[in-house]
């Protein structure tokens, strides 16, 4: 089954401690993002990937780190989280970030104390 | 810099009314539009696109959305609503040249009531 999976779904974090958000997708997509929901904001882009070793800042990069070792994998990393991280965050994936639709994976909620 | 704008934060209605949602879009270049749905406890879905053509595209589960260039609109439509169209309804716009960002609306939560 084609999908786009986040691990973890749940997370309750300090601020300061580093965190990863993994995400994956199994459908060969070159181009993957990452989005943080925010109620009143809707969805803001934070990162994007063309591709393997390319990324390139979305909207709100400020307090996050990408990293595009591979094709499938696209993780999200707080390097020193705070409060304002707190977030509904969704991961998401297409072909080529072109025409074709974005699939996006079912999102990591995370509280950041 | 590009900005999307859902008027309606949220809309009530009965079973079988009409339905319109808003969407602008601040960006005077070409633009590929979107329409996301999330139904509740659920990740997001394309419900349609519009990237060139006929400007009036035709979505699933009956939706359709017209775009007006000289409006700079994508508005969403459905004849007649059903209670399970209860979600959170997202316009997207992505310029079609340079950043492949995606610009998201705030979001405009409907209700049907049934």
């Amino acid at each position: 089954e084609a999908q786009v999976t986040q691990n973890p779904r749940y997370l309750i974090t300090v601020t300061g401690k580093k965190l990863t958000v993994t995400c994956s997708q199994n459908m060969n997509h070159e181009y993957m993002s990452w989005y943080r929901q925010d109620p009143g904001l809707g969805l803001r882009q934070i990162y994007y990937s063309m591709n393997v070793e390319v990324t390139d800042k979305g909207d709100v990069p400020e307090g996050y780190k990408v990293s595009r070792k591979e094709k499938r994998n696209f993780p999200l990393i707080l390097e020193s989280p705070s409060p304002n991280q707190t977030s509904l965050y969704f991961c998401a994936s297409s072909l080529s970030g072109g025409y074709e639709t974005q699939y996006f994976g079912p999102g990591t909620r995370l509280l950041v104390l | 810099a590009q900005s999307v704008s859902q008027h309606n934060h949220h809309v009530i209605l009965s079973e079988a009314a009409s339905l319109e949602l808003g969407c602008n879009y601040s960006y005077g270049g070409t633009v590929n539009l979107f329409w996301y749905v999330q139904y509740p406890g659920q990740h997001l879905q394309l419900l349609l696109k519009y990237f060139s053509g006929d400007p009036l595209v035709k979505g699933i589960k009956g939706f359709e959305a017209e775009f007006i260039k000289s409006k700079f609109s994508f508005n969403l439509r459905k004849p007649s609503v059903q209670w399970s169209d209860t979600a959170e309804y997202f316009c997207a716009v992505r310029r079609d040249t340079g950043r492949r960002a995606l610009t998201f609306g705030s979001g405009t939560r409907l209700q049907v009531q049934p």
